[in-house]
């Protein structure tokens, strides 16, 4: 039971250009959604998030949008540069009960970005 | 800044065999976590810690043991080692929760492979 869904395994995108990397879920317990950059061999580190009181969240060339009705979030990366390229997760999480801080991530998409 | 920091790097075990992958991170945080990431899959939660003595099951904790004697260590445990859990493992620590404004800090990871 797959409860966070990134159904784009791969993603390739010219310098300078737009990357939105979608994300899906299906617990409507989940209230924050965080996404997470990871580059080979190394650990993933934390990007942005989003609280389900807002829509919106940006930080510099990285923004995250959050559709609740349609349990969908996106990261857009405006422009994209070559450094960017790496694995994208998104990881969501109930504040509620004894959540924790417990995330549960989706399965990851590899983001190229070619000069 | 050292942060979160996992040994081994690399391991290669025999089926049947048992071994302890260390965690230790320096930032003093109350909450720590194991994930195991395995080929084009996302993260998953084996054991979490919300202090020291005070340990819970995540999504897939069988076949693994941890500990928390001690704020900045959470060893895992693997009793009986077996090919299903040839995999990536991550440890992770926070100081709260990631609605906080307090994101998981992650280590490097300790590749681990049985044959």
């Amino acid at each position: 039971d797959q409860q966070v869904k990134q159904n784009s395994p791969s993603l390739s995108v010219q310098e300078g250009r737009i990357s939105i990397l979608n994300c899906d879920y299906t617990n409507s317990m989940f209230d924050y959604f965080l996404w997470y950059k990871k580059y080979p061999a190394e650990g993933p580190t934390f990007l942005i998030s989003i609280s389900s009181i807002k829509d919106k969240n940006e930080d510099g060339r990285f923004t995250v949008f959050l559709n609740k009705s349609a349990k969908h979030l996106s990261l857009h990366i405006v422009p994209s540069q070559p450094g960017d390229s790496a694995v994208y997760f998104c990881a969501a999480s109930a504040t509620g009960g004894t959540s924790y801080g417990k995330l549960t991530f989706g399965q990851g998409t590899i983001l190229t970005v070619h000069p | 800044n050292a942060g979160v920091t996992q040994t081994p790097k690399f391991r290669i075990l025999k089926i049947g065999q048992s071994m302890t992958l260390q965690c230790t991170q320096d930032m003093n945080h109350n909450y720590m976590y194991w994930y195991r990431q395995d080929p084009g899959m996302g993260l998953k939660l084996i054991y979490y810690s919300v202090g020291a003595g005070i340990t819970d099951k995540g999504e897939v904790p069988n076949g693994y043991n941890v500990s928390r004697s001690t704020t900045e260590d959470f060893p895992l445990r693997l009793e009986l080692a077996a090919p299903s859990q040839t995999s990536v493992y991550f440890c992770a620590s926070s100081s709260g929760h990631p609605a906080n404004n307090q994101p998981q800090h992650f280590g490097d990871g300790t590749r681990l492979s049985i044959l």
